[in-house]
């Protein structure tokens, strides 16, 4: 069974660089799939950060390039994101998912983990 | 970017009725349009995918259709675990983009 969990920081102040990691369980994050993050501010609806795949191919949301960054550790089975220069907007549930086979939706998300951007 | 737009933001219906979810793409997506439904405090699960295709494991009493650029989400006989938030989702073009929901609520 294909497993994701997010982890990082829950508190992170203004101005300063969010990092996130997924852990991969029950898959190898080398078989050709992409990966994703999206994140959900509190009562609206999902935004799509960008995927990346093992190799490092990588689609950033053009709303977000310039300030973020995703990296993947193959042996490690593992990817991460990092969104620089926080401001109190970035203050949402940040989840890891896979892209399914077909390339065209999400199959497995982590459980999501909440980054509050506060002084 | 694509827009899709969703209605009704909320709904109340009963157990046993059935309930209709409606998103519109701000321009042609073909079938790349895919529906979640989302519990609180969880992470979105995928009910179904390319507009009619109903994920593995999901219950018939989901199903999606198609028309042009607006897509339909169908709950038949309406069951206590489905009241929860449902989005849609397009995968035609980057940057992805979803819907901003429709919470539906138990009368």
């Amino acid at each position: 069974q294909v497993q994701l969990q997010e982890s990082g920081p829950g508190l992170v102040e203004p101005s300063q660089t969010l990092s996130l990691t997924c852990d991969v369980s029950g898959y190898s994050i080398s078989s050709g799939n992409w990966w994703g993050w999206i994140r959900q501010p509190p009562g609206k609806g999902p935004e799509w950060i960008g995927y990346i795949y093992y190799s490092g191919s990588i689609y950033y949301n053009p709303s977000l390039k310039s300030r973020v960054t995703m990296s993947v550790d193959t042996s490690k089975n593992q990817f991460s994101l990092r969104v620089s220069s926080v401001t109190a907007v970035d203050t949402a549930v940040y989840y890891c998912a896979r892209v399914a086979d077909s390339g065209y939706y999400f199959d497995y998300w982590g459980q999501g983990t909440l980054v509050t951007v506060s002084s | 970017d694509i827009q899709m737009t969703q209605s009704p933001p909320s709904l109340s219906a009963s157990v046993g009725d059935t309930v209709t979810i409606t998103c519109r793409a701000s321009q042609s997506i073909t079938n790349y349009l895919n529906w979640y439904q989302q519990i609180p405090g969880k992470a979105p699960n995928l009910l179904v995918y390319a507009a009619s295709s109903l994920q593995s494991g999901v219950p018939s009493r989901f199903s999606g259709s198609r028309s042009g650029t607006d897509f339909t989400l169908t709950i038949s006989s309406l069951q206590p675990e489905d009241f929860a938030t449902y989005f849609c989702q397009q995968s035609y073009s980057t940057p992805w983009t979803f819907g901003q929901g429709t919470k539906v609520e138990i009368k």
